[in-house]
């Protein structure tokens, strides 16, 4: 069975300080993704990856900066957390193919507040 | 980018009872994709639909993708309570590209 494991369930920061959510996953999977889920907007993408190294802006991104340095670990960065990015995080990853589904498995999520 | 108009928000029913709910798009998917996310966990991939006209089974569940390629409905016959959940509609472009409805919230009555 895929696993994805996210580092924490619940945190709570400060504003203003620096956060670090990890995400693994350990089969082996190229695409990497982090959403966050608010209610009544479903799940919006911050960001992806589809290689070691490799980032692609979501439709979200502003506040937020990733980092892939092994393939099966994706972390998402808050550099200044600020209240309005209290919510829950989610990271899912995929098998890349061409032109074909492949579903996306996703994390527990990372339940994060910032006061 | 797309928006995914999904209905209902919320659903209060009595267990045995059918449940129906939409997704719908101004733009085209080539899958639509139904997930459920269980309290405090992440969403689990129930139904994949690939082409237009397609119906699909999965147990209880039913989801068909429209023709127009624009929309696709779940069914589910004679909830129980486990089917508490939130249940979100997903179109997907291609391999990195997936838009998500906004869930709709299940809550079923014994």
């Amino acid at each position: 069975d895929v696993k994805v494991t996210q580092s924490s369930r619940y945190l709570v920061k400060r504003t203003g300080e620096k956060v670090f959510l990890e995400c693994v996953q350990d089969m082996d999977h190229e695409n990497m993704f982090w959403y966050r889920q608010d209610p009544g907007l479903g799940l919006r993408l911050i960001y992806f990856s589809y290689d070691v190294k490799m980032k692609e802006k979501g439709d979200i991104p502003e506040g937020y900066s990733v980092s892939r340095e092994k393939k099966e670990r994706f972390s998402l960065i808050l550099e200044s957390a600020s209240t309005n990015q209290t919510s829950m995080y989610l990271c899912a990853s995929s098998l890349r193919t061409s032109g074909s589904f492949v579903t996306q498995y996703f994390g527990p999520g990372t339940r994060l507040t910032v006061l | 980018g797309q928006q995914l108009n999904q209905s209902p928000q919320s659903m209060f029913i009595q267990e045995g009872e059918d449940v129906s709910m939409n997704c719908t798009s101004s733009s085209i998917f080539n899958t639509w994709l139904w997930y459920k996310q269980d309290p405090g966990e992440g969403p689990v991939l129930l139904i994949a639909l690939y082409k237009a006209g397609e119906l699909t089974s999965n147990g209880r569940l039913t989801a068909q993708f429209g023709i127009t390629r624009k929309d696709s409905f779940l069914n589910i016959s004679a909830s129980i309570p486990s089917d508490v959940g939130i249940y979100f509609c997903a179109g997907q472009l291609d391999n990195n590209d997936m838009r998500f409805g906004a869930g709709t919230r299940l809550t079923v009555k014994p």
